[in-house]
């Protein structure tokens, strides 16, 4: 199946700082990509929707200034969580959509983010 | 707006066949999926529904009915490596982004 990477796999920061978090795709050209946010015990909440070459969709509610997202290739994507404070901690899973097989998503490790 | 109920918790029982509901109210449809999350892991992608009607794929099916907003997942045999967390979600348009419900934790216990 497509694998979809992650890196870091966590990170711990301290208030005030930037986070970058990489997405890529090994295996696929990904001219899209997902980047999701999870509480723990809660379920996945969309953040935007990364388009390669373009400006990123944000969904409503989320800070497109806060939350920095580059897709500058096709099998990359980041994500940069700046001036991050404790309520930013999470896990941050992105997911990658390959064209030729578009009924399955295929989703990173997920990076898990503490800032003190 | 977009709602996506599922039951926050079950157990099952070795052996036995688990089925988990889920219900949903979204302004379009364009597909149902069922995704299985371990703890701290990423999800995998279990099935994809987007006619009425059940899709088998090994111990797991998943059945649709667009008509009721409703699709439930079974799992036949169910074993203690099972017990994870599985969403539901579901695509609204053609921009293949996902919503997803809020998990339900399945316990499988011996």
């Amino acid at each position: 199946g497509a694998v979809v990477s992650q890196h870091p796999s966590r990170v711990i920061c301290k208030s005030g700082t930037s986070v970058k978090i990489e997405c890529r795709s090994l295996d696929f050209q990904a001219t899209t990509m997902f980047w999701y946010r999870q509480f723990p015990k809660k379920s996945l909440m969309l953040m935007a929707t990364s388009n390669e070459g373009s400006k990123a969709t944000y969904e409503q509610g989320v800070e497109k200034d806060k939350f920095l997202i580059n897709h500058a290739s096709l099998t990359l994507s980041t994500l940069t969580v700046t001036s991050a404070h404790p309520e930013d901690s999470s896990f941050y899973i992105c997911s990658a959509l390959d064209r030729s097989r578009v009924n399955e998503q295929f989703f990173g490790p997920g990076t898990r983010l503490t800032v003190l | 707006g977009q709602n996506i109920d599922q039951p926050t918790e079950m157990t099952a029982t070795e052996g036995a066949i688990v089925q988990i509901n889920c219900t949903y109210q979204t302004s379009g449809f364009n597909g149902l999926f069922w995704y299985q999350q371990h703890a701290g892991e990423a999800p995998t992608f279990l099935s994809y529904n987007v006619l009425d009607g059940l899709e088998e794929k090994g111990r797991f099916s998943s059945f649709l009915s667009r008509s009721k907003g409703y699709s439930y997942l079974l799992l036949k045999e169910p074993q203690m490596k099972d017990s994870a967390s599985y969403l539901c979600a579901v695509r609204e348009d053609s921009s293949y982004k996902l919503i997803f419900g809020s998990g339900t934790r399945l316990l499988v216990r011996p």
